[in-house]
C-alpha cells in the first residue's frame, strides 16, 4: 500500500477485556514501531521491530502489553485486561532500510483510538 | 529534566510572518533529528529531518541544528493559516524516536 495502515480506527472496550490492534507497514519497510499518545501526554515509544532481530520492548508500560510481527510485515499490539488508563491513540510507524534514504525517517499510520470504559 | 523539551505554546503569529519553533534535547550522542506536524485529530506527518550542524531548507521550512548547544529549531517562512497545527520535535535515540510535548502554532489571517 501507499502508506501505513491501521485497524480498527476506533475501538471502545470495557475494562478488563483484551484488545488487538493491527498495523500494516509500508510495503518493503523493515522496521516497525508502536507509539502511544494520551491526552495531555506526548508521543510515547512502546516497542520496535527491526527485521529478524529481537524486538526492543523497553517502552511497554506493563506485562499486559505485548506485540508480535508475523512474516516481517503485519504487526499486532495486544493489550490484556484493559484499564481506563490504557485509553489513548495507538500509532504505528514504519521505516525503510538506512541505505534507502536518510536513516530513521519514520512514517506514521492514522492510529487507533482506544477508549476503555 | 525531560529528554526532549519544547515550549508548549500556543505560539500565535500573523499570516505572512516567520514562525520560530524551538527544541532542546539532553542526549549528547543523538545524531538525527526530526520535525513532525500534527493536525488536530490526525497522526504526525514528517516535514523535516536534519543530521548535520547548520541549516537545512525545504521550501518555506528551515531546520537548524546546533549539536554543541543541543538545540534544534524549525523556521516557517510566510506562515499560512494552514500551518496551524502542533509541531513535534523528535530525537533518534538508539533507533527509536523520543518526542517533545509539541508546540501548538496558530497562524492568524
Amino acid at each position: 500500500g501507499a502508506g501505513v495502515s491501521q485497524s480498527p480506527s476506533n475501538k471502545v472496550t470495557e475494562k478488563g477485556k483484551d484488545v488487538e490492534l493491527r498495523c500494516d507497514p509500508i510495503s518493503g519497510h523493515t522496521a516497525l514501531y508502536w507509539y502511544r499518545q494520551s491526552l495531555g501526554q506526548g508521543l510515547e515509544f512502546l516497542i520496535y521491530f527491526q527485521g529478524n532481530s529481537a524486538p526492543d520492548k523497553s517502552g511497554l508500560p506493563s506485562d499486559r502489553f505485548s506485540a508480535e510481527r508475523t512474516g516481517g510485515s503485519v504487526s499486532t499490539l495486544t493489550i490484556q485486561r484493559t484499564q481506563q488508563e490504557d485509553s489513548a491513540v495507538y500509532l504505528c510507524a514504519s521505516r525503510g532500510l538506512p541505505h534507502e534514504g536518510p536513516h530513521n525517517e519514520q512514517f506514521f499510520g492514522p492510529g487507533t483510538r482506544l477508549t476503555v470504559l | 529534566q525531560k529528554e526532549v523539551e519544547q515550549n508548549s505554546g500556543p505560539l500565535s503569529v500573523p499570516e505572512g510572518a516567520i514562525a520560530s519553533l524551538n527544541c532542546t534535547y539532553s542526549d549528547r550522542v543523538s545524531q538525527s533529528f526530526f520535525w513532525y506536524r500534527q493536525y488536530s485529530g490526525k497522526s504526525p506527518e514528517l516535514i523535516m529531518s536534519i543530521y548535520s550542524n547548520g541549516d537545512k531548507e525545504d521550501g518555506r521550512f528551515t531546520a537548524q541544528l546546533n549539536k554543541a548547544s543541543q538545540y534544534v529549531s524549525l523556521l516557517i517562512r510566510d506562515s499560512q493559516p494552514s500551518d496551524s497545527a502542533t509541531y513535534l520535535c523528535a530525537v533518534n535515540q538508539g533507533g527509536k524516536l523520543i518526542f517533545g510535548q509539541g508546540t501548538e502554532l496558530s497562524v492568524k489571517p
